[in-house]
């Protein structure tokens, strides 16, 4: 079935680093890919989406690039600051017969930023 | 809008109690999400309802577990008895539309405990 695979965590960095989070994914047909991201004691939020193949998701100064040649999704961000401090989810839509859809996500990566 | 309410944010409950968890979706969605958040199995899809009918309830861990959808405004997910390995995070999500691109608005959940 569709599956999706995130990188481990926690990744630590120091504010103004690079972060880079990876995501593969495992799909039939043309999944759209999302990245939510969970802030301490709250849901999860939509932070970007990309709908088909080679589309770039981009908010909040983070991108992803939908690649279906490596069926990858990885999230990057040139420059974090603390307040990205959470957990990133990256997720596909799978869609099941009767045209109705679900989400799968990936295990989460926690990020940490420090002053 | 106020987005996706639930209710109550914390409920500490003893073995064998029945649980009740709310779900007011965002108003006009016509799906609406359950899911559970624990750290050994990290998000998983309880069920889901379009336009108040149950479509998938195959996450649904056990006969202890039932959720209902009696109109567009309201959801409930219910234990019973409750046990303490349910312990986790609830999250209720909606959304609008069908089709792989439509983003799920997350609750704040419900943090259960069972003693």
């Amino acid at each position: 079935g569709d599956s999706v695979t995130q990188m481990e965590g926690p990744v630590t960095l120091s504010e103004e680093a690079f972060l880079t989070i990876n995501c593969t994914y495992t799909a039939t047909g043309y999944p759209s890919l999302f990245w939510y991201v969970q802030y301490p004691g709250e849901g999860l939020q939509l932070l970007l989406k990309a709908t088909k193949a080679d589309d770039k998701g981009s908010n909040k100064g983070f991108e992803a690039t939908y690649r279906k040649e490596t069926t990858s999704f990885h999230l990057e961000k040139g420059s974090v600051q603390v307040s990205d401090s959470a957990v990133y989810f990256c997720a596909l839509t799978s869609m099941f017969s009767g045209g109705y859809n679900k989400l799968i996500f990936g295990a989460g990566t926690r990020l940490a930023v420090h002053p | 809008d106020a987005g996706v309410i639930q209710s109550p944010r914390h409920e500490v409950t003893e073995m064998g109690q029945e649980v009740t968890l709310r779900c007011k979706p965002i108003s006009g969605h016509d799906y609406l999400f359950w899911y559970r958040q624990t750290m050994m199995r990290g998000l998983e899809l309880l069920i889901y309802f379009n336009n108040n009918v149950p479509i998938d309830d195959s996450g649904m861990p056990e006969d202890r577990f039932s959720a209902k959808m009696p109109n567009a405004s309201f959801s409930t997910l219910k234990i019973q008895p409750s046990e303490p390995r349910d312990s986790a995070v609830y999250f209720c999500a909606s959304s609008v539309g069908r089709g792989l691109t439509y983003e799920q608005y997350f609750g704040p959940g419900t943090r259960l405990t069972v003693t």
